[in-house]
């Protein structure tokens, strides 16, 4: 149980284009799911908090109308990464947080490369 | 000072070694404890659970988590060339609320 997968696994896109990254909790009802990136050899850094049915959190420092964060469902949330740039190539990972519960289960990543 | 210090390693052991892990923490408010192992490029992997002080034991894996002093450990026993990866430390206040990692150390298991 506590599975969490995200689509698609890798993703490589042209400068200026738009990329959408799903979170899925396959066998759980997440209230809150999180998103991180993470630059090659270091820890995660959070980007948002992400409640169903109400706007993210970000945190300080990430653009808010960049990363384009939806919660519509207990089960879903997707991060939409707006107008990419190169510098946005990195690998982002999504966490969720059981209803009933208080532990994190992450998913296995998505892999950006912008070009 | 950080909220979580975690040493980044590496630390290099040779098969079947006992491996000890630990974090340090400044926010007493924290009250979940976890510890998760990530290989190269896929997601974190959630090994232990703990809720305030005590210990947990899963197979080769051992939590304990101290709250008076603010420290943390994982043990792997008998460790195994699978067991290569890099650990981290998280905790949190409750289940809606981010963890706070430590910055992760990379274990390498020589068989």
């Amino acid at each position: 149980g506590a599975v969490v997968s995200q689509h698609p696994s890798w993703v490589i896109c042209k400068s200026g284009t738009s990329v959408k990254i799903e979170c899925r909790s396959l066998d759980f009802q997440a209230t809150t799911m999180f998103w991180y990136r993470q630059f090659p050899k270091q820890s995660l850094m959070l980007m948002a908090t992400s409640n169903e049915g109400s706007k993210a959190t970000y945190e300080q420092g990430v653009e808010k109308d960049k990363f384009l964060i939806n919660h519509a469902s207990l089960t879903l949330s997707t991060l939409t990464v707006t107008s990419a740039h190169p510098e946005d190539s990195s690998f982002y990972i999504c966490s969720a947080s059981p209803t009933l519960g208080n532990e994190q289960f992450f998913g296995p990543g998505t892999r950006l490369t912008v070009l | 000072q950080k909220e979580v210090e975690q040493d980044p390693g590496p630390l290099s052991v040779p098969e079947g070694a006992i491996v000890s892990l630990n974090c340090t923490y400044s926010n007493s408010a924290f009250q979940y404890f976890m510890w998760y192992r990530q290989y190269s490029r896929k997601g974190p992997e959630l090994l232990m659970y703990t809720y305030s002080s005590g210990n947990k034991e899963d197979g080769r894996f051992t939590a304990q988590v101290d709250k008076s002093s603010k420290y943390i450990s994982l043990f792997i026993r008998d460790s195994q060339p699978s067991d290569s990866a890099t650990y981290l430390c998280a905790m949190t206040k409750s289940g809606n609320t981010p963890l706070v990692f430590g910055k992760g150390t990379r274990l390498s298991v020589i068989a």
